[in-house]
């Protein structure tokens, strides 16, 4: 049984480039959701996708913005990337129906130069 | 604005010491309490909480929820150096979506 998976591991980019991230649920799981943790901090909520479409925000930009496929896959994408936006990027996944259990991936290690 | 602290920040034991992580929690609508461990990178699910005054128990770790004070214990008993990770807390609320909001962490480290 696959658990969540997230590529690629580590990206370093320079300022005002872009990334995509992508991250693929665990077997059965049918919403994704984003999160960033910052050196030192808990994770972060940024956002949620379930059905292909965003389920709901957190305080973030809109320079971050998602995706999700039809197989529950899903990609972050950042644009105009910020210093402030090195940080290691979590993909959980979980069922819709009533499961407040979230799983984790290993995540993407972003280092903004 | 929910909010979850945890204490203490990091935590430096010997092993087979004992330990207590506290997290306390401001959510609108509480619906539940989990922890995780993180090693390195993926935080690993430990426990779900929901009801007041249940323990949690897996092994030599265990949980349990005051939904009345509004906090959180974990305790590790017998402590080994593979217990070294940060601990998180996060609160789930009501209202069908499922987002997490976490604290900082507990940064645990056991010395053999």
């Amino acid at each position: 049984d696959a658990g969540v998976t997230q590529s690629p591991t580590h990206l370093i980019k320079t300022r005002g480039q872009q990334v995509t991230l992508r991250c693929s649920p665990k077997s059965g799981h049918d919403t994704v959701s984003w999160y960033q943790q910052a050196l030192g901090q808990g994770p972060q909520f940024i956002f949620q996708y379930y059905e292909e479409e965003e389920r709901q925000r957190g305080n973030f930009p809109d320079r971050f913005s998602g995706h999700q496929f039809p197989n529950y896959s899903s990609e972050l994408n950042v644009n105009a990337l910020l210093l402030g936006d090195s940080a290691l990027y979590l993909c959980a996944s979980s069922l819709v129906a009533g499961a407040d259990t979230q799983y984790f991936g290993p995540g993407t290690r972003l280092t903004v130069l | 604005e929910d909010k979850v602290v945890q204490s203490p920040l990091s935590l430096v034991v010997h092993e087979g010491d004992t330990v207590t992580l506290n997290c306390s929690y401001e959510v609108t609508n509480f619906r539940s309490l989990l922890w995780y461990k993180q090693e390195k990178k993926a935080p690993t699910f430990l426990f779900m909480l929901t009801s007041s005054g249940i323990e949690k128990k897996s092994g030599r770790l265990s949980s349990i929820l005051d939904k009345k004070e509004l906090f959180s214990i974990l305790n590790i008993t017998a402590t080994q150096t593979g217990d070294s990770a940060v601990y998180l807390c996060a609160v789930n609320r009501q209202g069908g979506s499922e987002k997490l909001v976490f604290g900082k962490g507990t940064k645990l480290t056991v010395n053999p």
